[in-house]
């Protein structure tokens, strides 16, 4: 089946304008994740998402950071007023709990650069 | 929160060799994954192995969660291999599905 979908993979953009990352997760699953992996760096985690809940935030570096995730399905991470050190790829995960199995799905990742 | 470590932090391989890169995780855990990311930046799912061992071609995984480590075995390695191996892991104490703990990374080059 399909698995994690990201877009756009690449975005050039300016200090401080806003920028929207989208994530389609694998159909059916209900956590969805955010990281961010810095060059040459392991991954951070963001915001995480699970079923109606409300989302566990406590990654996200600034307010300029905000998640959302619509009808349980697709979500998008944006980034206001951008800042160089917001450069990064920024990798979507989805899971699904069966069987007391955790395991964490990764999209091909958004490449973003601020200039 | 749980820590994990990854050794050693750079490996370099000639083609035909074996390796095995370890992982160090601080607390029970309820999920442990190891990743490959390709030089494109993909994480490729390797194993999910909290506890016991798995063995898929080349590679196999072992965790032995008591000790509170996994072992990622390379068996003949070849320069498609090349890359970042991650382990992941996820402690107990966290219910449901809350996010993995990734270690800093395990950077192979395989050489022909």
């Amino acid at each position: 089946g399909a698995g994690v979908s990201q877009s756009p993979s690449n975005k050039v953009t300016e200090k401080g304008k806003d920028v929207e990352l989208r994530c389609d997760p694998i159909s059916g699953h209900t956590a969805l994740y955010w990281y961010r992996q810095s060059l040459g760096q392991g991954l951070e985690f963001l915001i995480y998402f699970q079923g109606n809940s409300a989302p566990d935030k406590s990654g996200l570096p600034s307010d300029r950071f905000s998640a959302e995730r619509t009808g349980g399905s697709v979500s998008t991470l944006t980034i206001q007023r951008t800042q160089q050190e917001d450069s990064a790829v920024y990798l979507c995960a989805s899971s699904l709990i069966a069987g007391g199995r955790y395991e964490q799905y990764f999209g091909p990742g958004t490449r973003l650069t601020v200039t | 929160g749980i820590q994990v470590e990854q050794s050693p932090p750079d490996l370099i391989l000639q083609e035909g060799a074996n390796s095995t890169l370890r992982c160090n995780f601080s607390d029970s855990v309820n999920n442990l994954q190891w990743f490959h990311q390709n030089p494109w930046g993909q994480l490729i799912n390797l194993f999910y192995i909290p506890s016991g061992t798995k063995q898929n071609g080349r590679l196999s995984a072992t965790t032995v969660a008591t000790e509170r480590y996994s072992l990622l075995y390379i068996s003949s390695s070849q320069t498609t291999d090349s890359g970042v191996y991650f382990c992941a892991a996820k402690s107990l104490r966290n219910s449901g599905n809350t996010p993995l703990v990734f270690g800093k990374g395990t950077r192979l080059s395989v050489i022909a």
